[in-house]
């Protein structure tokens, strides 16, 4: 079964650079973009952007660009969202998801990452 | 960017009720518009996407109408599992954009 696994919570000072994992079973890995999606505490979901594991292309969301890097391992069927530059705004649930079979809708989903920035 | 726009905000309902969410897209979406469903400490679950089509698993209860710029989420009848914090989001362009949500609790 379709499975999207993430690295546990992370407690960064500001300024500082954060990495998230994501683990992908089930499918196959280059075959589907994987975006990333964060929820600040009681807040809705933000879009951050995607990328293509096949080819290795992004896509960030504006807001993000700069400060965000999205990268992939195809041997170990992984994706990564690190994010630099962080401030206490940042602190949230990071998701990572994809779009395996609904059209153009994330219908799989990691289980989130908590990153907490406090100094 | 797409502004999406959730109404109501929350809303207090009885199991058994017929409840309507409604998502206004500040242009046109086409058919791209979806429906999440979130319970605490639980990501996020696709209930309807492209606007009426019911992700597999998901109870017949819950449809999806719209195109365009309005869109609306029914469930037919509220059951006790439903109470939870439903999101639509637009797949028509990056970037993607969520509405703020709508909170659905017990009356």
């Amino acid at each position: 079964q379709v499975q999207l696994v993430q690295s546990g919570a992370e407690v960064k000072k500001p300024g500082a650079s954060v990495k998230v994992s994501c683990k992908a079973s089930g499918y196959t890995f280059i075959g589907y973009y994987m975006h990333w999606v964060r929820q600040a505490p009681g807040q809705g979901l933000e879009w951050m952007g995607w990328i293509n594991p096949n080819s290795g292309g992004t896509n960030y969301a504006q807001k993000f660009q700069g400060r965000v890097t999205m990268t992939r391992d195809t041997s170990i069927n992984t994706a990564y969202m690190e994010l630099s530059g962080l401030r206490s705004d940042d602190t949230a649930l990071y998701y990572c998801a994809s779009i395996l079979q609904a059209l153009d809708a994330l219908d799989f989903w990691g289980q989130g990452t908590m990153v907490t920035v406090s100094s | 960017d797409i502004q999406m726009t959730q109404s109501p905000s929350s809303l207090s309902a009885s199991v058994g009720d017929r409840v309507t969410i409604t998502c206004r897209a500040s242009q046109s979406v086409s058919s791209y518009l979806n429906w999440y469903q979130q319970k605490p400490g639980k990501a996020p679950k696709l209930l309807i996407y492209t606007a009426s089509d019911l992700q597999s698993g998901v109870p017949s209860r819950f449809s999806g109408s719209g195109s365009g710029t309005e869109f609306t989420l029914t469930i037919s009848s509220l059951q006790p599992e439903d109470f939870a914090t439903y999101y639509c989001q637009q797949s028509y362009s990056t970037p993607l954009t969520f509405g703020g949500g709508t909170k659905v609790d017990i009356k």
